[in-house]
């Protein structure tokens, strides 16, 4: 049973536009949420996070927006760009597990110029 | 620069032969992680250690074996009894601490035929 879920494996977005990115969770005990961008051949690496005391937290062109009576967040990258394709892994974690994440399947992201 | 460094980055073995997949972490990190990504499932953990000469298993376990004998060092091993052990391996490593992102390698891509 996917504890985290991306639901559309694959995005494509003109460059300029706003990409938006999916997650879902059933764990109701998870409280910190991470967001990864993995090139092909290379290790996933951390773009930005959100812990559950928060609905948002912004970095520069990203965005993370979490509803945790929905059991929801969404990564927002505004204005995409070419170099943003690549794979996103949401991720989460509890404080009652230590530190150990619970990943999504990923979406590919294809930012079109 | 401090990273984590996997070797090899893509491994050929023989079914039935076990194969031992290098991770070293120069980042002073406590503790280590083994990850494994098949397509569309994300990532999947299958070991970690959170202190030297300590590990614990993760989801996925079963046909593999680890060692931590030293701090920078988190070799795998997947051996035979492992039923489909074709895949992209992660190892990442963290300071520990609650909610410090993970640190990840390049990966190695190993193919049994």
């Amino acid at each position: 049973d996917q504890q985290v879920k991306q639901n559309s494996p694959s995005l494509s977005v003109q460059e300029g536009r706003i990409s938006i990115l999916n997650c879902d969770y059933t764990n109701s005990m998870f409280d910190y949420f991470l967001w990864y961008k993995k090139y092909p051949a290379e290790g996933p690496t951390f773009l930005i996070s959100i812990s559950s005391i928060k609905d948002k937290n912004e970095d520069g062109r990203f965005t993370v927006f979490l509803n945790k009576s929905a059991k929801h967040l969404s990564l927002h990258i505004v204005p995409s760009q070419p170099g943003d394709s690549a794979v996103y892994f949401c991720a989460a974690s509890a404080s009652n597990a230590g530190n150990m994440l619970t990943f999504g399947g990923g979406t590919r992201l294809m930012v079109k110029p | 620069d401090g990273g984590i460094t996997q070797s090899p980055k893509y491994l050929f073995r023989k079914e039935g032969q076990n194969v031992t997949l290098s991770c070293e972490q120069n980042l002073n990190h406590d503790a280590m992680y083994w990850y494994r990504q098949d397509p569309g499932q994300g990532l999947r953990l299958i070991y970690y250690s959170q202190i030297v000469n300590d590990f614990q298993k993760g989801d996925i376990a079963e046909g593999y074996s680890v060692s931590r004998e030293k701090k920078e060092s988190f070799p795998l091993t997947v051996t035979s009894a492992q039923k489909n052990p074709t895949a992209f391996y992660l190892c990442a490593s963290t300071q520990g601490s609650y909610n410090s992102p993970l640190h990840f390698g390049n990966g190695t891509r190993l193919t049994v035929t």
